[in-house]
């Protein structure tokens, strides 16, 4: 069965590093999003992705943040000048359609900010 | 108000039990309904949506939605010990995603 990978499972970072985290979509899915899930907290929507552009994305989402689909399969998030507080798992997700019931989520990546 | 509120629980119940799990929502506007189960260290995986109100069954899952309440409810027949898990509402407007904080359920076998 097809499933979204993500990479790394752990990432370890100092503060003010940045960090680009992967995630390798469905193959057939064409659109793309991005949650936080701090320790203990809500997932949190960040950011959904289309046609190589932003269709949506929260107030979470800053100048901090971007996204990227580099190439046919990849698509990143980077993490500029990480703080404490950005340490969290973030899964990536994918679905073929918007809001359906096929939105299928990655093993998330652990962000650790030291 | 936050867009979403869920009991966080603990639930803890035994082997066969029906679990209810519960969530209310603030904006009218919201269309979609999701149900997600999150087992430890894992992706929300999603368990069962829906679009209107009243009930959809999928097994020993029934997702119930009540839109003039703004309250949508999960309920999990004969409960298992592999039930145990984090159960995330989510509710859906346009192509954002809101969650609730998820309620974290044990089933004693």
């Amino acid at each position: 069965e097809p499933e979204v990978t993500q990479t790394p499972s752990h990432q370890v970072t100092q503060m003010g590093q940045e960090v680009i985290l992967r995630c390798v979509p469905i193959s057939n899915h064409l659109y793309f999003y991005w949650y936080r899930q701090i320790l203990g907290q809500k997932v949190e929507f960040l950011v959904s992705f289309y046609n190589n552009e932003i269709s949506e994305k929260s107030e979470i989402f800053d100048d901090q943040f971007s996204v990227e689909r580099p190439d046919g399969s990849n698509f990143t998030l980077k993490i500029r000048s990480t703080k404490l507080e950005d340490s969290a798992m973030y899964f990536c997700a994918s679905s073929p359609d918007r809001a359906t019931d096929t939105q299928y989520f990655g093993p998330g990546t652990r962000l650790t900010v030291l | 108000q936050k867009e979403v509120e869920q009991d966080p629980g603990p639930l803890s119940v035994p082997e066969g039990a029906i679990v209810s799990l519960n969530c209310t929502y603030s904006n009218s506007a919201f269309q979609y309904f999701m149900w997600y189960r999150q087992y430890s260290r894992k992706g929300p995986e999603l368990l069962m949506y829906t679009y209107s109100s009243g009930n959809k069954e999928d097994g020993r899952f029934t997702a119930q939605v009540d839109k003039s309440s703004k309250y949508i409810s999960l309920f999990i027949r004969d409960s298992q010990p592999s039930d145990s898990a984090t159960y995330l509402c989510a509710i859906v407007t346009g192509n954002q995603f809101y969650f609730g904080t998820g309620t974290s359920l044990t089933v004693i076998p």
